[in-house]
């Protein structure tokens, strides 16, 4: 079956703009993950969600990283303002529940020139 | 908080030879571990997990890992290396099973496998 699907696979925006990355999870998953992973550096927690809310946000570096989920699938990750520091890998997983082995899709690659 | 250690950035192997990734963790109450494997553009794939029960823990692909509480410490090992095996390895570990799976990642340990 289909996994998790993330969109764009590249993303290259200027300093100080705005960006959507988009995530689609396993149908009828109900958590769902973003990660942050820089060059040479394991991934970093940013946000989880159980259904449509953030239970945990407590990753999400700033007030210029926001997410949503608003039905419950689909998930997407806005940056603000844009700096060349939140150039990374942006991961995405879902699991069937919290608790659950996460799946994880192939990333969106960010650079902030 | 929790967290991970993985030493050696770069392992690298001959083909046949015995694989042994190391990783580290401190975390003040039991913890569940985890081995990922990365390989180049995909996505993070599960290759084996410790919740409870059995220390010794079996993966896809021929891996396996065991649990040592007194060391904190879970190792992932292989006995005979494949080239197919060359690809990142990060050792996670979490606390809160039910409530945001906080994952705490190593840095990753890049596995080469040579002919």
């Amino acid at each position: 079956g289909a996994g998790v699907s993330q969109t764009p696979s590249n993303k290259v925006t200027e300093k100080g703009k705005y960006v959507e990355l988009r995530c689609d999870p396993i149908s009828g998953h109900t958590a769902l993950y973003w990660y942050r992973q820089s060059l040479g550096q394991g991934p970093e927690f940013l946000i989880y969600f159980q259904g449509t809310g953030a239970a945990d946000d407590s990753g999400l570096p700033n007030d210029r990283f926001f997410a949503v989920r608003p039905e419950g699938s689909v998930s997407t990750l806005k940056i603000q303002r844009t700096e060349r520091g939140d150039s990374a890998v942006y991961l995405c997983a879902s699991s069937l529940t919290s608790g659950d082995t996460q799946y994880f899709g192939p990333g969106t690659r960010l650079t902030v020139l | 908080a929790q967290s991970v250690t993985q030493l050696g950035s770069h392992v690298s192997v001959s083909e046949g030879a015995l694989v042994l990734l190391r990783c580290n963790y401190s975390s003040s109450v039991p913890p569940y571990l985890f081995w990922y494997v990365q390989y180049p553009n995909q996505g993070l794939q599960l290759l084996l997990k410790y919740t409870t029960g059995a220390t010794l823990v079996k993966g896809i692909n021929g891996f396996e890992a065991e649990f040592k509480k007194s060391e904190t410490s879970f190792h992932l090992t292989k006995p005979s290396a494949h080239m197919s095996d060359a690809a990142e390895y990060f050792c996670a570990v979490t606390l809160r099973r039910n409530y945001g799976q906080n994952f705490v990642f190593g840095p990753g340990t890049r596995l080469s496998v040579l002919p």
